[in-house]
Order: structure tokens, then C-alpha cells, then sequence
């Protein structure tokens, strides 16, 4: 089991590209999660996704959107990257919406 | 959204009691109480959580008093490995909220 995997590890970009955070969890969890970590401070909740085929915002999702593709896979994306969005992204799953949350080892994302 | 407090740091003797303390005043009763740690940059790790009563598993205990405004996660025997952030957290409704955590060092 490869538990949650996340695509690419490092990035950088240049102020007003886009791009697409990939995420995939292969252990049959309903529900999935993006968050942000800035330095010295926690993790922040971009959005979640309660179920396949739903989603649903959290404390900072402005400039972000996401897609709940199937039950494996959740992904973000930055349609138009701003320096303030540089930061470390983390994508979880877990069995019951709530529950035991299962993390990736995070996408460091630098906009230039 | 209930929101939690924990000291900034703390230090710990290797083989010692390790005792991180965490204020929720604002918990609602059905809310429960869970622990993650985040060693380095690697993603955080679930530790344990817990509704009312005190819980123990492989890791650690997880002490919830009785009024459920505050909780201490013990780890019984620190380890050099036990050195990272721990993260106390109250689920509300669907979000975990994180904080800023506890960067706990365990010191040889």
C-alpha cells in the first residue's frame, strides 16, 4: 500500500501560471482533504471533499479550485499563481469524514 | 469552532514521561479530541483521539479531563525519534482545525 501519494513533490512557478496538485489514496477512503502549511504555522484547510462527487470549502480557498475525480483521486489547482501561494501543500484521506486522516508527504510549491 | 492552545515548545529527558498539555475550553460535547505529530516537513501522523474518556494505544495515552476542557497526551518513554510537533486538535463539524502545535525536543 502506498497510502497517499501526492504529485509533484517540488515546484516552481512564475506569477500568473497554472498548474494542477495531483493526489491519490489507493486504501478506499470516502473522504479527502487539501491543506496549506505556511512556516511556523499549522495546517490550514484549503477544501475537502466528503464523498466522490462532492466538495466543499475550508478556511482559506480563495484562488484555489478542486476536483473530486473519482474516489482515489482529489486534485487542486491554481488557476492563476500568486507569490502568497507559495507554501507546502498536503493532501489527506480518511475512512469517515472526520476520522483518522491519513497524510501525504506534500508538494513544496514556490511562485516566483 | 472550538480552537485549541498548547505551549509553543517544550523539552523532554530521552526515557522520560513526555506530557504535552492542550486547552480546548470552547469543546461542544460531541466533539472529539485528536493528536497528530509532523516530524521535519514530512506530512503529520496520527497519533491518538478521544471523546471523554482517557485512551491508550502503542504510542501514547491520552488523558481528557473530566469537564473535557483540557487534555494531556503522554508519551510514557521519549525517544530521540519523538522529537517533532505535535498538533492537538478538535474536529469541528468537518474540518480538523490545526493550530500551531507543540515543537516538543527530546534531549539525549
Amino acid at each position: 500500500n502506498a497510502g497517499v501519494t501526492q504529485t509533484p513533490k517540488f515546484q516552481v512557478l512564475k506569477t500568473g501560471q497554472s498548474m494542477t496538485l495531483q493526489c491519490a489514496q489507493d486504501m478506499n477512503h470516502n473522504s479527502m482533504y487539501w491543506y496549506r502549511q505556511d512556516p511556523g504555522m499549522g495546517l490550514r484547510l484549503i477544501y475537502y471533499s466528503a464523498s466522490e462527487g462532492t466538495t466543499d470549502k475550508g478556511e482559506v480557498p480563495n484562488g484555489y479550485n478542486v476536483s473530486r475525480l473519482n474516489k482515489r483521486e482529489f486534485s487542486l489547482r491554481l488557476e492563476s499563481a500568486a507569490p502568497s501561494q507559495t507554501s507546502v501543500y498536503f493532501c489527506a484521506s480518511s475512512d469517515l469524514l472526520g476520522g483518522e486522516a491519513f497524510f501525504g508527504q506534500g508538494t513544496r510549491l514556490t511562485v516566483v | 469552532d472550538a480552537k485549541t492552545t498548547q505551549p509553543t515548545s517544550m523539552d523532554c529527558a530521552e526515557g522520560r514521561a513526555a506530557n504535552l498539555p492542550c486547552n480546548h475550553s470552547t469543546i461542544s460535547g460531541n466533539e472529539y479530541v485528536y493528536w497528530y505529530r509532523q516530524i521535519h516537513s514530512q506530512g503529520p501522523q496520527y497519533i491518538i483521539h478521544g471523546l471523554k474518556n482517557n485512551e491508550t494505544n502503542e504510542m501514547a495515552s491520552l488523558i481528557i479531563t473530566e469537564d473535557r476542557k483540557s487534555s494531556t497526551l503522554i508519551l510514557p518513554h521519549a525517544t530521540l525519534r519523538d522529537t517533532a510537533v505535535y498538533y492537538c486538535i478538535v474536529k469541528s463539524g468537518n474540518q480538523f482545525y490545526f493550530g500551531t502545535g507543540t515543537s516538543l525536543t527530546v534531549i539525549p
